[in-house]
């Protein structure tokens, strides 16, 4: 069981617009800790999309954007596009456990 | 440009201890705020976070393995090794290295290709 929450799964058509939550607790996102978000496609490495809860790193295009409020953060896809179907992982930090943790994953199907 | 790659035996016995190295460029383990991480992934499951060590050499495990995980660095060679000893079929998963640069966050910027670890007698 994950420290992090997220839902198992989201969906949405071409164009729309979907939302990843992320529930946390006071020790990690109500802390004070930052929330990170993670793409995971089908056999490659996990790589960085959103960092310090709302900050992209170059290259990734700003339909995606992330925010984050008391003990939750939202990752949020806008023109939804095929190449967007993924798992997607937040994370953050947890100083109860001093600990790096991540949400149990949502998996985004593009209908 | 940073890189990183993941390397060792990836079929082990149950009981075995693993051993993982973690060997990067770009970077350097003596550079204030540096840090590489340990992250698995099981087949069908979540990212579970296992260790990270930093340029101090400050240490922190997953709480639920941290008896048998070790993770050390040899910065002259730009390496970083895991171990996980009694290894179990549940451990069988995509082992990845990831790089932090706390002047930036806590967040994973770069991370290997990942090795796959097989647990089977």
């Amino acid at each position: 069981q994950s420290v992090l929450t997220q839902p198992p799964s989201v969906s949405g058509a071409p164009g729309q617009t979907v939302t990843i939550s992320c529930t946390g607790s006071n020790s990690n996102i109500g802390a004070g800790d930052d929330v990170h978000w993670y793409q995971l496609l089908p056999g490659t490495a996990p790589k960085l999309l959103i960092y310090n809860n709302n900050n992209r790193p170059s290259g990734v295009p700003d339909r995606f954007s992330g925010s984050k409020s008391g003990t939750s953060a939202s990752l949020a896809i806008t023109g939804l596009q095929a190449e967007d179907e993924a798992d997607y992982y937040c994370q953050s930090s947890d100083d109860r456990l001093t600990a790096t943790v991540f949400g149990g994953g949502t998996k985004l199907t593009v209908l | 440009q940073v890189t990183l790659k993941e390397s060792g035996l990836t079929l082990v016995k149950p009981t075995q201890t693993l051993t993982l190295t973690c060997t990067f460029s770009g970077f350097s383990l003596s550079t204030s705020g540096m840090g590489v991480g340990w992250i698995r992934q099981p087949p069908g499951k979540a990212l579970e976070w296992l260790a990270l060590t930093y340029w101090n050499e400050d240490k922190h495990y997953s709480p639920s393995l941290k008896s048998r995980l070790t993770i050390t660095q040899d910065t002259s060679k730009n390496q970083v090794v895991l171990t996980l000893t009694n290894m179990d079929p549940v451990d069988t998963a995509t082992y990845y290295c990831g790089h932090i640069d706390l002047g930036s966050g806590k967040f994973y910027s770069y991370w290997g290709q990942g090795a796959l670890v097989t647990v089977s007698s």
